[in-house]
């Protein structure tokens, strides 16, 4: 079974904060994704990595940035955090090949005081 | 316009009964579609997929996909207080696997 973990379940920042999200898998995908969650919006695509050093800006990529030098991690970065990036952030990976699905982690709920 | 439309529910049944899922989508390049279940604080997990237009049973559980008119179902039969979660609907936008998601549905099956 695929595992992907996310770092944190829960977590609190304070406004301006530096805020750092971490996501393993352990299948040796070589694409990965960063999603937030709010209510009536779904899942909406942040930042996108294809493999180790390269990414891709999703939908909504203002202010965050990514990091992957190491193909089974991928790390999201809130710059500097603000209360309207207050959500459920979700990590996924998938084997690059044919249809192969994407796979969750349990998300982390960040809350930005 | 959102590119995948869903009802957000809830849908309440009762224990045995048919659910009906449905979402609309806007973007005819969408070729495969997917079913992800999201039990309340856990991430999605995924239960089918379809590719282009046609229907696909896994047990309980009925896909169908009809292109012409951009309209997508989940159909679980017999359901169960367990099947009570949050059910997204997720073409497929590209060849890298990115999915676009509609806002879910959430399903309560009373006993």
């Amino acid at each position: 079974d695929v595992k992907v973990t996310q770092s944190s379940r829960y977590l609190v920042k304070r406004t301006g904060e530096k805020v750092f999200l971490e996501c393993v898998q352990d299948m040796d995908h070589e694409n990965m994704f960063w999603y937030r969650q709010d209510p009536g919006l779904g899942l909406r695509l942040i930042y996108f990595s294809y493999d180790v050093k390269m990414k891709e800006k999703g939908d909504i990529p203002e202010g965050y940035s990514v990091s992957r030098e190491k193909k089974e991690r991928f790390s999201l970065i809130l710059e500097s955090a603000s209360t309207n990036q207050t959500s459920m952030y979700l990590c996924a990976s998938r084997d690059e090949q044919g249809a192969q699905p994407q796979h969750f982690g349990d998300g982390t709920r960040l809350s930005i005081l | 316009q959102k590119e995948v439309e869903q009802d957000p529910g809830p849908l309440s049944v009762p224990e045995g009964a048919i659910v009906s899922l449905n979402c609309t989508y806007s973007n005819s390049a969408f070729q495969y579609f997917m079913w992800y279940r999201q039990y309340s604080r856990k991430g999605p997990e995924l239960l089918m997929y379809t590719y282009s237009s046609g229907n696909k049973e896994d047990g309980r559980f009925t896909a169908q996909v009809d292109k012409s008119s951009k309209y997508i179902s989940l159909f679980i039969r017999d359901s169960q207080p367990s099947d009570s979660a949050t059910y997204l609907c997720a073409p497929r936008k590209d060849s890298w696997g990115k999915l676009q998601f509609g806002a879910g549905t959430q399903v309560v099956v009373t006993p």
